[in-house]
């Protein structure tokens, strides 16, 4: 069964400083990966999605890889700003439940301080 | 461009009651999803929809029920409410095919419910 982590479950920081957050996930038979926002109260607004053959997706100042082989995702955030601020979900898509189904992760909740 | 829409946004019901939230998106998706989101809980799978007239159960369907009576609508049944199902509901869609299709998935606002 797959599941996924995510670390560290919440991160502070000071405004302007580069930042990565942790997407992990025990099977590599995955159809994407998708990184997802959640600011209180709201929906779920996707960020990135990496499809299984690539090994990053870039926007703004957003950047994701894909590593498969060893189960790992990760989000750079550059020059972060206070409203980076919000939660940020991962989610894999099983290959053997093709469309069925995403796995969440539980999150990271984000902080970034002025 | 609506995207997913959800409605309501927020609804008190008393134990029993009954009631139906609502989801429709206009991107033409075929796959669309119910979801709800408890603190420290995660997104929990209720129902799932391949296409018009085929739904499916996901991990949590007691207490629910859906229809899909057309490619833009989703709506979820609550039948005799009860306090467990106190909870923000999502609604989310996805084009999903064979080849190099994404499939991403666009979540609604949320519907945020409370069981009295």
């Amino acid at each position: 069964k797959q599941e996924v982590t995510q670390i560290p479950a919440a991160l502070s920081v000071p405004e302007g400083e580069n930042l990565v957050l942790n997407c992990s996930f025990t099977d590599s038979a995955i159809y994407n990966l998708q990184w997802f926002r959640q600011d209180p109260g709201k929906g779920l607004t996707s960020l990135l999605l990496i499809q299984s053959s690539q090994r990053e997706q870039t926007s703004g100042r957003l950047n994701a890889s894909l590593d498969k082989s060893s189960g790992r995702s990760t989000l750079y955030i550059a020059a972060s700003q206070p409203g980076d601020s919000a939660t940020y979900l991962c989610a894999v898509r099983p290959w053997d439940n093709y469309g069925q189904n995403f796995v969440f992760g539980p999150g990271t909740r984000l902080s970034v301080l002025p | 461009n609506a995207g997913v829409t959800q409605t309501p946004k927020f609804r008190i019901l008393k134990i029993g009651q009954s009631m139906t939230l609502q989801c429709t998106q206009d991107m033409n998706h075929n796959y669309m999803y119910w979801y709800r989101q408890d603190p420290g809980m995660g997104l929990k799978l209720i129902y799932y929809s391949v296409g018009a007239g085929i739904t499916d159960k996901g991990e949590v369907p007691n207490g629910y029920n859906v229809s899909r009576s057309t490619t833009e609508d989703f709506p979820l049944r609550l039948e005799l409410a009860a306090p467990s199902q106190t909870s923000v509901y999502f609604c989310a869609s996805s084009y999903t095919s064979g080849g190099a299709h994404t499939g991403e998935l666009f979540f609604g606002e949320g519907s945020r419910l409370t069981v009295l």
